[in-house]
């Protein structure tokens, strides 16, 4: 079946520092990607997705590129700011609309 | 849009009383997804319905769950009889077939 791992956490960073969060992925077909994030006592929220290979999403400074080759979907930041502390969690969707998520990286920004 | 609805937020409740979590997705989307929440287990699969057809149930975690959409607009998961390790907080989600949107949550506490 498919499955998603990403990196395990916790990430601790300093504000401004470069965010790098590892995701590779296992499925059949062509799946969508997506990255979510969840803030404290709350539900988890898209992030930014892409649907086929080499497509870029990006939102708010998080880019993720999808690769078809070594099937991974990184998430990257330039510049972190303390208000991006929350969990991620990357994530594909199959053609029968379920979607399997990875287990979550808890990232911590320190000012 | 409202986004997708849940209620109630919170619910406490004595072990071996039945509880009722109820959804209300977003209008036109046509899969419905219920979710648990936990530190040990992370976010687990449920159940998931397509156009009010339940799909696969095969996350449900034994019979005392059980969960019901009777028109597009409304869902339950119902938990009978309830029990400590029950405790978690549980996500509604909704979606056309791509990216998820998550309710905010029900925090269930059971004595």
């Amino acid at each position: 079946g498919d499955s998603v791992t990403q990196m395990e956490g916790p990430v601790t960073l300093s504000e401004e520092a470069f965010l790098t969060i590892n995701c590779t992925y296992t499925a059949t077909g062509y799946p969508s990607l997506f990255w979510y994030v969840q803030y404290p006592g709350e539900g988890l929220q898209l992030l930014l997705k892409a649907t086929k290979a080499d497509d870029k999403g990006s939102n708010k400074g998080f880019e993720a590129t999808y690769r078809k080759e070594t099937t991974s979907f990184h998430l990257e930041k330039g510049s972190v700011q303390v208000s991006d502390s929350a969990v991620y969690f990357c994530a594909l969707s199959d053609n029968a609309g379920k979607s399997t998520f990875g287990d979550g990286t808890t990232l911590t920004v320190k000012p | 849009d409202a986004g997708v609805i849940q209620s109630p937020r919170h619910e406490v409740t004595e072990m071996g009383q039945e509880v009722t979590l109820r959804c209300k997705p977003i209008s036109g989307h046509d899969y419905l997804f219920w979710y648990r929440q936990t530190m040990m287990r992370g976010l687990e699969l449920l159940i998931y319905f397509n156009n009010n057809v339940p799909i696969d149930d095969s996350g449900m975690p034994e019979d005392r769950f059980s969960a019901k959409m009777p028109n597009a607009s409304f869902s339950t998961l119902k938990i009978q009889p309830s029990e400590p390790r029950d405790s978690a907080v549980y996500f509604c989600a909704s979606s056309q077939g791509g990216p998820q949107y998550f309710g905010p949550g029900t925090r269930l506490t059971v004595l």
